[in-house]
């Protein structure tokens, strides 16, 4: 079955840039799309169609793609800005969606 | 405002069946998709199944094939998930989310729901 792979965990200082990559064969025909959960909360979407941010979500935000990865970058991080990150995009056929498992955002 | 509001939190004991919605409102329901994704205690975002409200058309991913049941009521613009035998290990925070699409495009899973937890334990 078709996997997304990100990495478990990213640990950044206040006001520097996090990169959270995510990886899977289908992402050069396929859009990943980000998302955002705070703990007891829904998750948020922050990104879609590989570099698109919706409406209210801030500018320190942004999304790339190159080959088989994707990339959320976070710059200027803030306290806020703690929480777990999922891409999620579709298989071959665009019948099914898959989530990576997730990366764990810590500001220190 | 596009909204989806799910029902409460549920207790159940192994074997017993369950059926959980998901209200919507404020977009038209019979355009847009609508998905439900499982979360584990502690553990990541796991894609169910969706749904076209307009012909009740249903995809599940193969991990759910056959273990739920997605269908809609047009009628109240509401979505559901069903269970019909209920195990521990469905114990999970279950979400549902419209798939939001602009020209054709997928937009991503916009709105979500605020989640409904659902406990099975003897």
């Amino acid at each position: 079955s078709y996997e997304l792979t990100q990495p478990p965990s990213v640990s950044v200082s206040p006001g520097q840039t996090a990169r959270i990559t995510c990886s899977g064969e289908q992402l050069p025909n396929q859009y990943a799309y980000w998302y955002q959960q705070k703990p007891g909360q829904a998750p948020l979407l922050v990104i879609y169609k590989d570099t698109e941010r919706p409406s209210g979500i801030t500018e320190r935000i942004s999304g790339s793609s190159s080959g088989t990865t994707v990339t959320l970058t976070i710059s200027g991080v803030q306290a806020q800005d703690e929480a777990d990150y999922y891409c999620q995009s579709q298989d071959t056929n665009a019948t099914s969606s898959v989530f990576g498992g997730g990366t764990k955002l810590t500001v220190l | 405002e596009v909204q989806l509001v799910q029902s409460g939190a549920e207790v159940k004991k192994p074997g017993e069946s369950l059926k959980i919605s998901c209200k919507t409102s404020g977009y038209s329901f019979i355009t847009y998709w609508i998905a439900w994704v499982r979360q584990k205690p502690g553990k990541g975002l796991e894609f169910m199944g969706i749904i076209y409200p307009g012909d009740s058309e249903a995809r599940y991913s193969p991990s759910f094939q056959g273990q739920v049941t997605i269908s809609v009521d047009k009628s109240i613009t509401t979505a559901y998930l069903q269970w019909n035998s209920l195990k521990a290990s469905d114990t999970a925070i279950y979400y549902c989310a419209r798939r939001n699409t602009v020209n054709s495009i997928v937009h991503g899973f916009d709105p979500w729901g605020q989640g409904t937890l659902v406990t099975v334990s003897s």
